[in-house]
């Protein structure tokens, strides 16, 4: 079955770190681009972070660069993005998509 | 960075009915447009892509549309369905950016 299906989310302290996972299965996925787009609760939606075929190329909204890595490995076929000094603004479902692929979405809530 | 204003934000429509949504793009995105279906709790929907090309499996009654900088996704023949919020979103450059939304909801 083509699927994503994200994990690792969870309640953060602001300032801590956290890492989602992405994994993919069904296609090829070393073929396509990768994403994360995250939607505060009741909000939009809100493109994160990018990455290329082979990781050689990552881009990132400004909001997260610096703090936020994503990260891929093909041999597992999974996507990752790593999530340094957390704030309270980041709190949301964090989606990994490759389109028309979407994952069901993992939340991310940042309190103290 | 490129901002998509999207209108209207709520559009209440009647089963049967042909309704309109729109994005506008501030700078130059060529067909680099894709429209989005969400419903609450799912993961968005890939409706349209290249500003006019149906997604596989999207009833034909949907469709992508553009006139210069303006790209509007039309549904024919509202159903029931179709009650959701609508994104597009300009994958031209980085970053990527998401209009705001539309929620059509029953009048």
């Amino acid at each position: 079955e083509v699927q994503l299906v994200e994990s690792g989310g969870g309640l953060v302290q602001p300032g801590r770190s956290l890492k989602l996972s992405c994994a993919a299965s069904g296609f090829t996925f070393s073929d396509y681009y990768m994403a994360w787009v995250r939607q505060a609760p009741t909000k939009g939606l809100e493109w994160v972070a990018s990455i290329s075929y082979d990781g050689g190329s990552t881009y990132y909204r400004d909001s997260v660069k610096g703090r936020f890595t994503i990260s891929r490995d093909n041999a597992k076929s999974s996507l990752y993005l790593q999530m340094d000094s957390l704030r309270s603004e980041d709190t949301a479902t964090y989606y990994c998509t490759t389109d028309p692929l979407w994952g069901q979405g993992t939340l991310v809530t940042v309190s103290s | 960075d490129i901002q998509m204003t999207q209108s209207p934000s709520s559009l209440p429509a009647s089963l049967g009915d042909r309704v309109t949504i729109t994005c506008r793009a501030s700078q130059d995105i060529g067909n680099y447009l894709r429209w989005f279906q969400q419903k609450p709790g799912k993961s968005p929907r890939l409706m349209i892509y290249g500003a006019t090309n149906l997604a596989n499996g999207v009833p034909s009654r949907f469709s992508g549309s553009r006139s210069g900088s303006d790209y509007s996704l039309t549904i024919n023949s509202l159903e029931s369905e179709d009650m959701a919020i609508y994104y597009c979103l300009q994958h031209n450059e980085y970053p990527f950016t998401f209009g705001s939304g539309t929620k059509l909801e029953i009048k």
